[in-house]
């Protein structure tokens, strides 16, 4: 079974420019997370859907942050403008439902250097 | 939000067992305790869950204290290869899981 894929994998931006990470699922995977993990700090949920709907977003600054999950399948989060404080990994897992006994696959992560 | 708590970092000798201890005394009777360990660059990874009762894989065995408020994850040979960052998290329903700042493990040759 392929695992969760992400790209890229590193990305330098400058701040107030805008940035896009992807992320494709395992096949059959309905349910898809973003995660944010900063230096040093556990990985905080940022957006959770199912299938292409949105379950909670309550942590997803959505100021500068959004994202979507088109046909229920691939992935991609942005950030416009983004800041000095996003600087982190971005990581995507999914999930056969809401409730595998397994939990999740975590992708490999992409890591954002805003300078 | 995080709802255990573990110790930021502990140190074990190759080949020895790693215990790594985690509080959660406000757990409710549906929350599931999970372990996912983070190699460093890489994204989590599961290693094992339970509710009440003990639990082992191939990887590793949870502990779960019967009045629930505490569990203890044994790697029972560590290996180099076991030094990570350490996530105890509860979770109902399977739904969203809450990262805390985990137990960083080395194993030490």
């Amino acid at each position: 079974e392929a695992g969760v894929a992400q790209s890229p994998r590193y990305k330098i931006i400058e701040k107030r420019q805008s940035v896009a990470f992807w992320c494709n699922p395992i096949s059959g995977h309905a349910t898809l997370y973003w995660y944010q993990q900063i230096l040093g700090q556990g990985p905080k949920l940022l957006i959770q859907f199912q299938n292409n709907g949105v379950v909670d977003d309550s942590q997803l600054p959505k100021d500068r942050f959004s994202a979507e999950r088109l046909k229920g399948v691939d992935s991609t989060l942005k950030i416009q403008p983004a800041k000095l404080e996003d600087s982190a990994v971005y990581l995507c897992a999914s999930s056969q439902d809401r409730g595998p006994l397994y939990g999740y696959t975590f992708g490999s992560g992409t890591r954002l250097t805003v300078v | 939000d995080a709802k255990t708590t573990q110790p930021p970092s502990m140190d074990c000798a190759e080949g020895r067992a790693a215990n790594l201890p985690c509080n959660h005394s406000t757990i409710s009777g549906n929350e599931y305790v999970y372990w996912y360990r983070q190699i460093h660059s890489q994204g989590p990874q599961y290693i094992i869950h339970g509710l009440k009762n003990n639990e082992t894989n191939e990887m590793a065995s949870l502990i779960i204290t019967e009045d629930r408020k505490s569990s203890t994850l044994i790697l029972p040979h560590a290996t180099l290869r076991d030094t990570a960052v350490y996530y105890c998290i509860l979770s109902y329903n399977f739904n969203k899981f809450y990262f805390g700042s985990g137990t960083k493990l080395n194993v030490k040759p």
